[in-house]
Protein backbone atom coordinates (compact mmCIF):
# COMPACT_ATOMS: atom_id res chain seq x y z
CA UNK A 1 0.00 0.00 0.00
CA UNK A 2 1.33 3.96 -0.12
CA UNK A 3 3.33 4.87 2.51
CA UNK A 4 3.18 8.34 4.22
CA UNK A 5 3.51 11.24 1.71
CA UNK A 6 4.64 14.73 2.45
CA UNK A 7 5.04 17.75 0.70
CA UNK A 8 6.53 19.54 -0.85
CA UNK A 9 9.99 18.06 -1.14
CA UNK A 10 11.99 20.76 -0.86
CA UNK A 11 10.77 24.88 -0.08
CA UNK A 12 12.95 27.29 -0.33
CA UNK A 13 11.45 30.87 1.26
CA UNK A 14 12.52 34.56 2.64
CA UNK A 15 13.08 34.94 6.12
CA UNK A 16 9.98 36.24 7.21
CA UNK A 17 7.49 34.16 5.24
CA UNK A 18 5.20 31.96 6.50
CA UNK A 19 5.30 28.52 4.96
CA UNK A 20 2.99 25.29 5.39
CA UNK A 21 3.95 21.53 5.00
CA UNK A 22 1.96 18.75 4.38
CA UNK A 23 1.76 15.09 5.27
CA UNK A 24 -0.81 12.56 4.34
CA UNK A 25 -0.68 9.12 6.17
CA UNK A 26 -0.44 5.83 5.91
CA UNK A 27 -4.51 5.13 4.97
CA UNK A 28 -5.85 3.57 8.31
CA UNK A 29 -3.47 5.29 10.75
CA UNK A 30 -4.61 6.96 13.64
CA UNK A 31 -1.21 8.57 14.69
CA UNK A 32 0.84 11.13 12.94
CA UNK A 33 4.09 12.32 14.49
CA UNK A 34 6.19 15.47 13.24
CA UNK A 35 9.92 15.33 13.75
CA UNK A 36 12.63 17.71 12.47
CA UNK A 37 16.23 16.38 11.40
CA UNK A 38 18.62 19.19 11.47
CA UNK A 39 22.93 19.10 11.13
CA UNK A 40 23.23 20.54 14.98
CA UNK A 41 19.84 18.85 17.02
CA UNK A 42 20.19 15.57 15.46
CA UNK A 43 16.00 14.24 15.17
CA UNK A 44 14.44 15.97 17.60
CA UNK A 45 10.49 15.27 18.08
CA UNK A 46 7.43 18.17 17.67
CA UNK A 47 4.31 17.17 17.92
CA UNK A 48 2.15 13.74 17.84
CA UNK A 49 -1.53 13.46 16.59
CA UNK A 50 -4.01 11.09 18.31
CA UNK A 51 -7.25 11.48 15.72
CA UNK A 52 -7.21 15.36 15.46
CA UNK A 53 -6.12 15.93 18.65
CA UNK A 54 -2.54 17.41 20.12
CA UNK A 55 -2.13 15.83 23.59
CA UNK A 56 1.00 17.94 24.21
CA UNK A 57 2.56 20.64 22.17
CA UNK A 58 5.55 21.15 24.37
CA UNK A 59 8.06 19.85 21.66
CA UNK A 60 7.31 22.70 18.94
CA UNK A 61 10.29 24.81 18.99
CA UNK A 62 8.93 28.24 19.58
CA UNK A 63 5.05 29.70 19.05
CA UNK A 64 6.19 30.36 15.47
CA UNK A 65 5.53 26.48 15.03
CA UNK A 66 1.60 25.39 14.76
CA UNK A 67 0.30 21.95 13.48
CA UNK A 68 -3.19 20.83 12.84
CA UNK A 69 -5.07 17.40 11.47
CA UNK A 70 -8.25 17.50 9.89
CA UNK A 71 -10.45 14.38 9.47
CA UNK A 72 -8.12 11.96 11.24
CA UNK A 73 -5.94 12.06 8.33
CA UNK A 74 -3.82 15.29 6.52
CA UNK A 75 -1.74 17.22 8.65
CA UNK A 76 -0.21 20.85 8.31
CA UNK A 77 2.64 21.79 10.03
CA UNK A 78 2.93 25.77 9.95
CA UNK A 79 5.62 27.93 10.38
CA UNK A 80 5.25 31.59 10.86
CA UNK A 81 7.73 34.13 10.02
CA UNK A 82 9.99 31.74 9.32
CA UNK A 83 13.80 32.12 10.81
CA UNK A 84 16.91 31.23 9.13
CA UNK A 85 17.66 28.58 11.84
CA UNK A 86 14.55 26.76 10.98
CA UNK A 87 15.97 25.41 8.15
CA UNK A 88 16.22 21.69 8.31
CA UNK A 89 14.52 18.44 6.75
CA UNK A 90 11.18 18.11 8.83
CA UNK A 91 9.53 14.40 8.46
CA UNK A 92 6.41 12.87 9.77
CA UNK A 93 5.76 9.48 10.38
CA UNK A 94 2.25 8.13 11.03
CA UNK A 95 1.33 4.50 13.23
CA UNK A 96 -1.62 2.30 13.90
CA UNK A 97 -2.43 1.83 17.65
CA UNK A 98 0.08 -1.30 17.73
CA UNK A 99 2.91 1.63 17.72
CA UNK A 100 5.35 1.36 14.88
CA UNK A 101 6.25 4.52 12.96
CA UNK A 102 6.44 4.98 9.10
CA UNK A 103 8.60 7.76 8.00
CA UNK A 104 7.51 9.63 5.05
CA UNK A 105 10.49 11.21 2.87
CA UNK A 106 10.65 14.76 4.64
CA UNK A 107 10.31 18.03 3.20
CA UNK A 108 13.58 20.28 2.87
CA UNK A 109 13.46 23.63 4.06
CA UNK A 110 15.42 26.39 3.77
CA UNK A 111 15.08 29.38 4.85
CA UNK A 112 17.47 32.54 2.79
CA UNK B 1 13.40 12.09 30.87
CA UNK B 2 14.57 9.87 28.53
CA UNK B 3 18.09 9.67 26.64
CA UNK B 4 19.64 7.83 23.73
CA UNK B 5 23.15 7.37 22.92
CA UNK B 6 25.22 5.71 19.99
CA UNK B 7 28.92 6.75 20.75
CA UNK B 8 30.03 5.09 17.75
CA UNK B 9 29.84 8.68 15.70
CA UNK B 10 31.15 6.72 12.51
CA UNK B 11 32.35 3.13 11.78
CA UNK B 12 34.06 2.16 8.64
CA UNK B 13 34.70 -1.84 7.57
CA UNK B 14 35.65 -3.75 4.76
CA UNK B 15 32.70 -5.79 3.09
CA UNK B 16 31.78 -8.90 4.43
CA UNK B 17 33.41 -7.95 7.82
CA UNK B 18 30.95 -8.47 10.88
CA UNK B 19 29.67 -5.39 12.33
CA UNK B 20 27.93 -4.20 15.78
CA UNK B 21 26.25 -0.76 16.23
CA UNK B 22 25.97 -0.14 20.11
CA UNK B 23 22.83 1.62 21.49
CA UNK B 24 22.23 2.50 25.30
CA UNK B 25 19.69 4.00 26.33
CA UNK B 26 17.90 5.67 29.44
CA UNK B 27 14.32 5.54 31.01
CA UNK B 28 12.05 6.00 34.14
CA UNK B 29 9.49 3.98 32.23
CA UNK B 30 9.00 0.25 33.31
CA UNK B 31 7.05 -0.29 29.70
CA UNK B 32 8.53 1.26 26.00
CA UNK B 33 9.77 0.21 22.73
CA UNK B 34 12.75 -0.07 21.21
CA UNK B 35 13.72 0.57 17.82
CA UNK B 36 16.77 0.66 15.06
CA UNK B 37 15.98 2.69 11.79
CA UNK B 38 18.32 2.88 8.69
CA UNK B 39 18.79 6.31 6.74
CA UNK B 40 20.51 5.82 3.53
CA UNK B 41 21.70 8.32 1.75
CA UNK B 42 18.03 9.04 -0.47
CA UNK B 43 17.31 10.45 3.05
CA UNK B 44 14.49 8.56 4.07
CA UNK B 45 13.80 6.66 7.56
CA UNK B 46 13.31 3.10 7.67
CA UNK B 47 11.97 1.02 9.76
CA UNK B 48 14.11 -2.23 10.98
CA UNK B 49 12.91 -3.17 14.48
CA UNK B 50 11.09 -3.10 17.25
CA UNK B 51 11.15 -4.37 20.59
CA UNK B 52 9.06 -4.50 23.76
CA UNK B 53 10.78 -3.74 26.94
CA UNK B 54 8.85 -6.79 28.23
CA UNK B 55 10.58 -8.96 25.73
CA UNK B 56 14.02 -9.66 26.27
CA UNK B 57 14.88 -12.38 23.47
CA UNK B 58 16.95 -12.02 20.80
CA UNK B 59 16.11 -11.96 17.22
CA UNK B 60 17.81 -12.15 14.19
CA UNK B 61 16.64 -11.49 11.00
CA UNK B 62 18.84 -12.53 7.84
CA UNK B 63 22.17 -11.11 8.44
CA UNK B 64 20.97 -8.42 11.08
CA UNK B 65 20.57 -10.04 14.85
CA UNK B 66 19.58 -7.22 17.44
CA UNK B 67 20.86 -8.05 21.38
CA UNK B 68 18.58 -6.71 24.00
CA UNK B 69 19.98 -6.99 27.62
CA UNK B 70 17.94 -4.92 29.96
CA UNK B 71 20.35 -5.42 32.66
CA UNK B 72 22.91 -3.10 31.13
CA UNK B 73 19.98 -0.85 29.60
CA UNK B 74 21.85 -1.66 25.66
CA UNK B 75 19.68 -2.57 22.39
CA UNK B 76 22.94 -3.79 19.89
CA UNK B 77 22.62 -4.27 16.32
CA UNK B 78 24.61 -6.62 14.03
CA UNK B 79 25.61 -7.16 10.74
CA UNK B 80 26.98 -10.03 9.73
CA UNK B 81 28.47 -10.26 6.25
CA UNK B 82 28.63 -6.62 5.28
CA UNK B 83 27.57 -5.72 2.27
CA UNK B 84 28.61 -1.92 0.73
CA UNK B 85 24.47 -1.58 0.53
CA UNK B 86 24.01 -1.80 3.89
CA UNK B 87 26.06 1.38 3.73
CA UNK B 88 23.48 4.16 5.70
CA UNK B 89 23.13 6.01 9.58
CA UNK B 90 21.95 4.04 11.92
CA UNK B 91 19.07 5.48 14.49
CA UNK B 92 18.30 3.51 17.58
CA UNK B 93 14.84 5.16 19.11
CA UNK B 94 13.49 4.85 21.93
CA UNK B 95 9.52 5.58 23.06
CA UNK B 96 7.18 5.31 26.20
CA UNK B 97 3.99 2.97 25.41
CA UNK B 98 0.49 4.21 26.30
CA UNK B 99 -2.34 1.70 27.90
CA UNK B 100 -3.72 1.15 24.66
CA UNK B 101 -0.61 0.52 23.08
CA UNK B 102 0.37 3.58 21.14
CA UNK B 103 3.51 4.95 21.62
CA UNK B 104 4.72 8.45 22.02
CA UNK B 105 6.88 10.17 20.06
CA UNK B 106 10.22 8.53 19.67
CA UNK B 107 13.87 9.92 21.20
CA UNK B 108 16.67 8.90 18.57
CA UNK B 109 20.43 9.07 19.19
CA UNK B 110 22.36 10.98 17.45
CA UNK B 111 23.07 7.82 14.70
CA UNK B 112 25.81 5.74 13.43
CA UNK B 113 27.23 6.10 9.91
CA UNK B 114 28.30 3.24 9.11
CA UNK B 115 30.64 2.98 5.60
CA UNK B 116 30.66 -0.26 4.18
CA UNK B 117 33.69 -0.13 1.78
CA UNK B 118 34.29 -3.06 -1.50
Amino acid sequence: GAGVSQSPSNKVTEKGKDVELRCDPISGHTALYWYRQSLGQGLEFLIYFQGNSAPDKSGLPSDRFSAERTGGSVSTLTIQRTQQEDSAVYLCASSSVRGTQYFGPGTRLTVL
Amino acid sequence: AQKVTQAQTEISVVEKEDVTLDCVYETRDTTYYLFWYKQPPSGELVFLIRRNSFDEQNEISGRYSWNFQKSTSSFNFTITASQVVDSAVYFCALSEVYSGGGADGLTFGKGTHLIIQP
